[in-house]
């Protein structure tokens, strides 16, 4: 167990439609990070948010939205689903102490599998 | 720009062998960290070792080690005495403290029995 909680860990959804997917860092991190993962493919950097702010975009569709609340908690939002964006959403986190300070390695949630018909 | 680099989409090795997967990266940057990252097909992502670029000496985890080449930037997985449950995608990745981490693009690891 990581401690990075993703709910839900699966969707089924139309294409057009919306969803929201749910992260709860481990205790203590404040950078969340979101990739994305089709079959078969690597991870694709997505976005993260270090305490609140954004600190670094990927290749993350206008479609796609996220936020980190003061609670740390962070959302993907992803809409006008198309079939495309069926894959392995995961949400990973760190303790990031800043620039000055030892890297700490990311912990992964177990995934939000997203299958869009 | 930082990326990562693993050329090798599949590796084989025989039960209780050993086996290296390559990983290469380019940086600028002096102070930074790479990792390994073992995904199974339970898709779950673990890490399997870290090692700082400071630190001369390779980390090492139980069968697991690393020769970690700074000059060459070079970042390369040795699995001693494998067994089935290492069969898995295996993800190089890099960081600098403060920013995002980059990861290759995987290299599939069968243990043949």
């Amino acid at each position: 167990d990581s401690g990075v909680t993703q709910t839900p860990k699966h969707l089924i959804t139309a294409t057009g439609q919306r969803v929201t997917l749910r992260c709860s860092p481990r205790s203590g991190d404040l950078s969340v990070y979101w990739y994305q993962q089709s079959l078969d493919q690597g991870l694709q950097f997505l976005i993260q948010y270090y305490n609140g702010e954004e600190r670094a975009k990927g290749n993350i569709l206008e479609r796609f939205s996220a936020q980190q609340f003061p609670d740390l908690h962070s959302e993907l939002n992803l809409s006008s689903l198309e079939l495309g964006d069926s894959a392995l959403y995961f949400c990973a986190s760190s303790v990031d102490l800043g620039l000055d300070s030892p890297t700490g390695e990311l912990f992964f949630g177990e995934g939000s599998r997203l299958t869009v018909l | 720009a930082q990326t990562v680099t693993q050329s090798q989409p599949e590796m084989s090795v025989q039960e209780a062998e050993t086996v290296t997967l390559s990983c290469t990266y380019d940086t600028s940057e002096s102070d930074y960290y790479l990792f390994w990252y073992k995904q199974p097909p339970s898709r779950q992502m673990i890490l399997v070792i870290r090692q700082e670029a400071y630190k001369q000496q390779n980390a090492t985890e139980n069968r697991f080690s690393v020769n970690f080449q700074k000059a060459a930037k070079s970042f390369s997985l040795k699995i001693s005495d494998s067994q089935l449950g290492d069969a898995a995608m295996y993800f190089c990745a890099y960081t600098i403290p403060g920013n995002q981490f980059y990861f290759g693009t995987g290299t599939s690891l069968t243990v043949i029995p």
